[in-house]
């Protein structure tokens, strides 16, 4: 079975500084890559995704990921954060293929920005 | 979220007593699914559906049942509630692979 490891459970950063959090997953066949973003109270939204082609992908708020097969490590990254990114982010994987899309998610990362 | 509404948005009940959450999708996708949130475990599936009447299990499904009657609603049931089952339930819809999930809002079940 597919799992999901974020390796930091909390992340404090002060604002305008960069941040990565950290995403490994455990499959080593064709796989599709997501992270999704929750704040407070509310249910989790798409921050970006990764199907195949460019290795590196973007969010409309300036997030990028970057996916490493050989790693098996798809982590996320901001060069200059802001209050507003105040949240908890949830790396996701899935296989490949038709059907229905079982997602795997990791433990999620709380990302605290200090001013 | 703009199409998929969960109800109720919280709710107490009692050790023993049957519960069903509701999830309800107004934009006509094939599958759905029903996911359990707890601290340290991120989103663990519980349930899934492909189809009217068609539903599998996940991860996490000992306890719960689920039916999905209409396209637009897939409904969560525990039969039996324990404390163990305190959480916050989230329902998704996907229209393909390639979309990603669109999630509700959350329905905070507390078992006392």
């Amino acid at each position: 079975a597919q799992s999901v490891t974020q390796l930091d459970s909390q992340v404090p950063v002060f604002e305008e500084a960069p941040v990565e959090l950290r995403c490994n997953y455990s499959s080593s066949v064709s796989v599709y890559l997501f992270w999704y973003v929750q704040y407070p109270n509310q249910g989790l939204q798409l921050l970006l995704k990764y199907l195949s082609g460019s290795t590196l992908v973007e969010s409309i708020n300036g997030f990028e990921a970057e996916f490493n097969k050989s790693q098996t490590s798809f982590h996320l990254r901001k060069p200059s954060v802001h209050i507003s990114d105040t949240a908890e982010y949830f790396c996701a994987v899935s296989e490949g293929g038709q059907g229905a899309q079982k997602l795997v998610f990791g433990q999620g990362t709380r990302l605290t920005i200090n001013p | 979220d703009a199409g998929i509404t969960q109800s109720p948005r919280h709710k107490v009940t009692e050790t023993g007593t049957p519960v069903t959450l509701r999830c309800h999708q107004t934009e006509n996708h094939r599958y759905m699914y029903w996911y359990r949130q707890d601290p340290g475990h991120g989103l663990r599936l519980i349930h899934y559906s492909y189809g009217v009447k068609d539903t599998d299990k996940g991860e996490v499904s000992d306890g719960y049942s689920v039916s999905r009657s209409k396209t637009e609603d897939f409904l969560l049931t525990l039969e039996s509630a324990t404390s163990s089952q305190t959480s916050v339930y989230f329902c998704a819809i996907s229209e393909s692979t390639f979309y990603g999930y669109t999630f509700g809002s959350g329905t905070r079940l507390t078992v006392v």
